[in-house]
């Protein structure tokens, strides 16, 4: 089937360390993208990307790196700059590239981080 | 800057009640609305959309949502609501370009 795997499901570190989340589609989608969730704040957009090498900032980029190198993969760096880092992180896709997008997303089950 | 509002952070229903939960977003132009659900210990997932035509659209397991562009409002309804409706509904709003804002998202409980 096809689908968003996210791995790890939850995730414990210690302040100052960097946390790299991975996030792997087989969905041959162009776009993928990471949002992070907290309570009462619905889903905020930390990164996204159109195709293959290229990515952008979304709002809450500070603190946190990505890299594209390959279509089917799209990891989120929580680097020790990100001042308050937990949370629920989920990765998504969308069939669009460069083409106008529909914003019609794909969610992968989510990673949960627990700074100690 | 584009924002959406979901009225309702937390709404408590019995079985059989009628659902409605608000959804209003602030931008002037062309629009693509969606209502995405996360039950319980699940990823989230599209419950319905609209793009254009008829306003009422239809989504999953018996809900719909109403467009009125002239109050900027996408609401979600089901007439009669099932225990296993329990999860939190997000509104969500696409301009055209990469970035879907999402509303703060309404828990719904269900009472079996």
């Amino acid at each position: 089937d096809g689908g968003i795997t996210q791995s790890p499901k939850y995730l414990f570190r210690k302040e100052g360390q960097n946390v790299t989340l991975s996030c792997e589609q087989n969905l041959n989608h162009d776009a993928m993208y990471w949002y992070r969730q907290d309570p009462g704040q619905g889903l905020r957009l930390i990164y996204y990307s159109q195709i293959v090498n290229d990515f952008q900032k979304g709002d809450i980029a500070e603190g946190y790196s990505v890299s594209r190198e390959k279509k089917e993969s799209f990891p989120l760096t929580v680097t020790s700059a990100q001042k308050n880092p937990t949370a629920f992180y989920l990765c998504a896709s969308s069939k669009e590239g460069r083409s106008q997008n529909t914003g019609e997303l794909f969610f992968g089950e989510g990673s949960r981080l627990t700074v100690l | 800057a584009q924002s959406v509002s979901q009225h309702n952070h937390h709404v408590i229903l019995s079985e059989a009640a009628s659902l409605e939960l608000g959804c209003n977003y602030s931008y002037g132009g062309t629009v693509n609305l969606f209502w995405y659900v996360q039950y319980p210990g699940q990823h989230l997932q599209l419950l319905l959309k609209y793009f254009s035509g008829d306003p009422l659209v239809k989504g999953i397991k018996g809900f719909e949502a109403e467009f009125i562009k002239s109050k900027f409002s996408f609401n979600l309804r089901k007439p009669s609501v099932q225990w296993s409706d329990t999860a939190e509904y997000f509104c969500a709003v696409n301009t055209g370009g990469f970035k879907t804002i999402f509303g703060a998202g309404t828990r719904l409980f269900v009472k079996a």
